[in-house]
């Protein structure tokens, strides 16, 4: 069974710059797997940030962007806010009609 | 705008039947797919099941294969998510969303599913 990987955690300082990746267990992520990402607050239900492997959802601000690194996926977030603090959770179309979430990152601007 | 709304959600015994639902709007109901992704308490998320924009492919994870069944009505612009045989690990909020680039996107604030006796 393939699993998608996230780090559990991550940090940023205000004004900053993170990247998040979202990697296999077992090979490679590629455009082939549509990567998407998706910010949830507590409480809250998801947003999506990012389809498409790059795409901005409607309304999202260009400080998020998406990417494939070597062999993961990857949102970079510049410029940190405050509010960015939040659970963001990758998701992998592994074809056949099948996704799959990955753990999430908790990130924390401090 | 688009917007997703679930209901339905409840408190049910295990072993029983629950039928979801998820009315859509601001968008051509007909030319998307839809998912069913599912967060059980302090957990992550885990999609549960898409139908395809005409109804003709149905998927489920592997968690509920067998028990829970997705359909859509389009003149309604509604999807549904039929549970049986529901268990105490199927205990989540349940969250619509519309696919966007094989993705979910523009989600619900979901529905919440307690299975306890």
């Amino acid at each position: 069974q393939t699993v998608v990987t996230q780090e559990p955690s991550s940090s940023v300082s205000p004004g900053g710059t993170v990247t998040l990746t979202c990697g296999l267990s077992s090979g490679s992520v590629s455009t082939t797997y549509y990567p998407s990402w998706h910010q949830q607050t507590p409480g809250q239900g998801p947003r999506t940030l990012i389809y498409s492997t790059n795409t901005r959802s409607s309304g999202v601000p260009d400080r998020f962007s998406g990417s494939i690194l070597g062999n993961k996926a990857a949102l970079t977030i510049t410029g940190a806010q405050a509010h960015d603090e939040s659970d963001y959770y990758c998701a992998l179309y592994m074809g056949s009609g099948i996704w799959v979430f990955g753990g999430g990152t908790k990130l924390t601007v401090v | 705008q688009v917007q997703v709304v679930e209901s339905g959600g409840g408190v049910v015994q295990p072993g029983r039947s629950l039928r979801l639902s998820c009315a859509a709007s601001g968008f051509i109901f007909s030319s998307f797919g839809m998912h069913w992704v599912r967060q059980a308490p302090g957990k992550g998320l885990e999609w549960v099941a898409t139908i395809w924009y005409d109804g003709s492919k149905k998927y489920y994870g592997d968690s509920v294969k067998g028990r829970f069944s997705i359909s859509r009505d389009d003149s309604r612009t509604t999807v549904y998510l039929q549970m049986n045989s529901l268990r105490a690990e199927d205990t989540a909020v349940y969250y619509c969303a519309r696919d966007r680039g094989y993705s979910p996107d523009n989600w619900g604030q979901g529905t919440l599913v307690t299975v306890s006796s």
